[in-house]
């Protein structure tokens, strides 16, 4: 089966600590891209990545950091520097030449 | 940064009626366009998209596009209750990036 996975599916941390979200896709997409959800608002980009070991800022990026060393695996890490990030993460991929994007099953993250 | 607008509140329809969801953009550079659905708790899901001016049709879903308008609508014919979700709104912005609206939620009452 071809898609996109995305664990662990609740995740709890503690203040001050670094997670990082895992995000594989076996779709062979070139574009990759990390968004957050908050009840009841939209989506909003956090990083993305058009190619192998390159990455973009989104519109949110402070207290986040990504790697993609390869194509199927892009993470994503809340560090402690994130405020408030106790959200929805969606990890999203897109195909060369094709406009829309294609959602993994999200990760719930919580501060305790 | 590119804005997508969904200004209307939840829609409550009957079982079997017509849905009308709206959107509005802000950049006139937009050439494509995206509908997703979203149940609660539940990742976005593509239903449509469209990239030409007038409808397109994929089953009880149709998506309409007016360029000079600027606004993007989507209508769900014979409503059921699994369409019940939050259907959101996306334009492609340039480098490769969507621009989400918040969302209407449409709820469909049997």
């Amino acid at each position: 089966d071809g898609g996109i996975t995305q664990s662990p599916k609740y995740l709890f941390r503690k203040e001050g600590q670094n997670v990082t979200l895992s995000c594989e896709q076996n779709l062979n997409h070139d574009a990759m891209y990390w968004y957050r959800q908050d009840p009841g608002q939209g989506l909003r980009l956090i990083y993305y990545s058009q190619i192998v070991n390159d990455f973009q800022k989104g519109d949110i990026a402070e207290g986040y950091s990504v790697s993609r060393e390869k194509k199927e695996s892009f993470p994503l890490t809340v560090t402690s520097a994130q405020k408030n990030p106790t959200a929805f993460y969606l990890c999203a991929s897109r195909s060369a030449g094709g406009g829309e994007q294609f959602f993994g099953p999200g990760t719930r993250l919580t501060v305790l | 940064q590119k804005e997508v607008e969904q200004n209307s509140g939840p829609l409550s329809v009957p079982e079997g009626a017509i849905a009308s969801l709206n959107c509005t953009y802000s950049d006139r550079g937009s050439q494509s366009f995206f509908w997703y659905r979203q149940y609660s708790g539940k990742s976005p899901e593509l239903i449509m998209f469209i990239y030409s001016n007038g409808d397109k049709e994929d089953g009880r879903f149709t998506a309409q596009l007016n360029k000079a308008s600027q606004y993007v609508s989507l209508l769900i014919r014979d409503s059921q209750p699994s369409d019940s979700a939050t259907y959101l709104c996306a334009a492609a912005e340039g480098n490769n990036r969507l621009a989400f609206g918040k969302g209407n939620q449409v709820v469909v009452i049997p």
